[in-house]
C-alpha cells in the first residue's frame, strides 16, 4: 500500500505570494492532518481535515487555510508569505476506525521564504 | 492536555540497548503514549504506543510505569539507521489528529558505531 505523498517536495517563493501544498493519504484513510516543523518550535498542529470539514484548528493565523476533497486528498494554502513561515509542512493521515489515531506521516514540503 | 518531557539527546553504542526515557506526569487516564521518529529530512514515523500495559512490536518495546507517569522506549539492538529523534506524546483516544499535542524538541538518539 502507497504511504503519504506530499507534492511538491521543495519549494520556494517570496514575502507576499501565496502557496498551495498538497497531500494525498494512505488508500482509505478519511482523516488527514497537517503540521509545519520548524527548527525552534517543533513540529506544531496546523488543522485537520475528516470527511471534508475541517475538525480541529491548531493556533495559526487566517492565512493558514486548508481543504479536503471527497476523496480524501487535501491541500493546505498560505496567502501572503511571511519569512516566518519558512518550514517543513507535514502532511499525515489516520484511518479513524479505531481509538488509536495512529498517523502515518508523509516526507513533507520544504517551504523557503525569501 | 498532558505534556511529556524527554532528555535533548543521547548516545548509545551499536548493538546496545537504547532507553530513551519520557515523562508525562499529567497523562489523564484516557490518554494513550506514543513514540514517533524522525530521521533527517523525513517524515516521523510511528513505532509504538500503548494505554497502561507493556507493549512489544517489531521496532521496540515500551515500557510504561504503574502510575503511568513515565515510560521508557526501548530499542533492544540499536543500529546506525535508528540515528533520529524521537518523540513522545500523549493523546486522547479518538481526538482525530494530535491538535493539541506539541511533539516538541524529542530526544536525538546517535547510534555510535
Amino acid at each position: 500500500k502507497a504511504g503519504v505523498t506530499q507534492t511538491p517536495r521543495y519549494l520556494i517563493k517570496t514575502r507576499g505570494q501565496q502557496v498551495t501544498l498538497s497531500c494525498s493519504p494512505i488508500s482509505g484513510h478519511r482523516s488527514v492532518s497537517w503540521y509545519q516543523q520548524t527548527p525552534g518550535q517543533g513540529l506544531q498542529f496546523l488543522f485537520e481535515y475528516f470527511s471534508e470539514t475541517q475538525r480541529n484548528k491548531g493556533n495559526f493565523p487566517g492565512r493558514f487555510s486548508g481543504r479536503q476533497f471527497s476523496n480524501s486528498r487535501s491541500e493546505m494554502n498560505v496567502s501572503t508569505l511571511e519569512l516566518g513561515d519558512s518550514a517543513l509542512y507535514l502532511c499525515a493521515s489516520s484511518l479513524v476506525v479505531t481509538s488509536t489515531d495512529t498517523q502515518y506521516f508523509g516526507p513533507g514540503t520544504r517551504l523557503t521564504v525569501l | 492536555d498532558a505534556k511529556t518531557t524527554q532528555p535533548p539527546s543521547m548516545d548509545c553504542a551499536e548493538g546496545r540497548a537504547a532507553n530513551l526515557p519520557c515523562n508525562h506526569s499529567t497523562i489523564s487516564g484516557n490518554e494513550y503514549v506514543y513514540w514517533y521518529r524522525q530521521i533527517h529530512s523525513q517524515g516521523p514515523q510511528y513505532i509504538i504506543h500503548g494505554l497502561k500495559n507493556n507493549e512489544t512490536n517489531e521496532m521496540a518495546s515500551l515500557i510504561i510505569t504503574e502510575d503511568r507517569k513515565s515510560s521508557t522506549l526501548i530499542l533492544p539492538h540499536a543500529t546506525l539507521r535508528d540515528t533520529a529523534v524521537y518523540y513522545c506524546i500523549v493523546n486522547p483516544l479518538g481526538s482525530g489528529g494530535y491538535q493539541k499535542v506539541t511533539f516538541g524538541t524529542g530526544t536525538k538518539l546517535q547510534v555510535i558505531p
